[in-house]
């Protein structure tokens, strides 16, 4: 079965420093999607960033970057120059056929 | 405005009261789901509808029954709710289940509670 592991519950990082949040997947597939979602205290699914398997370049949105390992199936977040509003649970995701498959998710906390 | 959205935002019921969530989304998306969220389990899918007329199980299908007549709605419901579908609910929605399923639409989402 295509799982997604989340191996920390929670992260805390100072504001203006940055974190790297981590994710590895399981699949047989060799295209496939990959992406963050932030869900603030609103609930609200946030799309972050999104990775496309067959590119070789990791996907990058402002303050946002993935360090995509094909062959690892690693897939971790970094958050550079952190602000407040960044504190809330992130979610790892997977996507085949439609189905997302998400992680455990990681809830990050900002200290100012 | 692209959207998909959930009714009722916020619902507490009694057990084996029969309850329905209701999805719409405006995208003429072929493909939606419902998935439940849960601590320390993420989201994981209920069931999905690939078109009209055509629905099937996801990951925790138990306790739950869906429709989809028309291309817009699909709705979530619980004939007979237990304390355990107490949850967060989210539908989704996108245009089809091939590549362009990379592009997502979540609903706000719904926080039952079941008493």
């Amino acid at each position: 079965a295509q799982t997604v592991t989340q191996s920390q519950p929670e992260m805390s990082v100072q504001e203006a420093e940055t974190v790297t949040l981590s994710c590895t997947y399981d699949t047989s597939e060799s295209d496939y999607y990959l992406f963050w979602y932030k869900q603030p205290p609103s609930r609200q699914m946030i799309l972050v960033i999104r990775q496309e398997a067959y590119k070789q370049q990791n996907a990058t949105e402002n303050r946002f970057s993935v360090n995509f390992q094909k062959a690892a199936k690693s897939f971790s977040l970094k958050i550079s120059d952190s602000q407040l509003g960044d504190a809330a649970m992130y979610f790892c995701a997977w996507v085949e056929y439609g189905k997302l498959t998400f992680g455990q998710g990681t809830i990050l906390t900002v200290h100012p | 405005e692209a959207q998909v959205t959930q009714n009722p935002r916020y619902l507490i019921t009694v057990t084996g009261k029969k309850l329905t969530v209701t999805c719409s989304q405006n995208m003429n998306h072929e493909y939606m789901s419902w998935y439940r969220q849960d601590p320390g389990l993420g989201l994981r899918q209920i069931y999905y509808s690939m078109n009209v007329e055509v629905t099937d199980k996801g990951d925790v299908p138990e306790g739950y029954k869906v429709s989809r007549k028309e291309k817009r709605n699909f709705p979530l419901i619980l004939e007979s709710p237990s304390p355990n579908q107490t949850s967060l609910y989210f539908c989704a929605s996108s245009l089809t289940s091939g590549r362009s399923s990379y592009e997502q639409y979540f609903g706000p989402g719904t926080r039952l509670t079941v008493t």
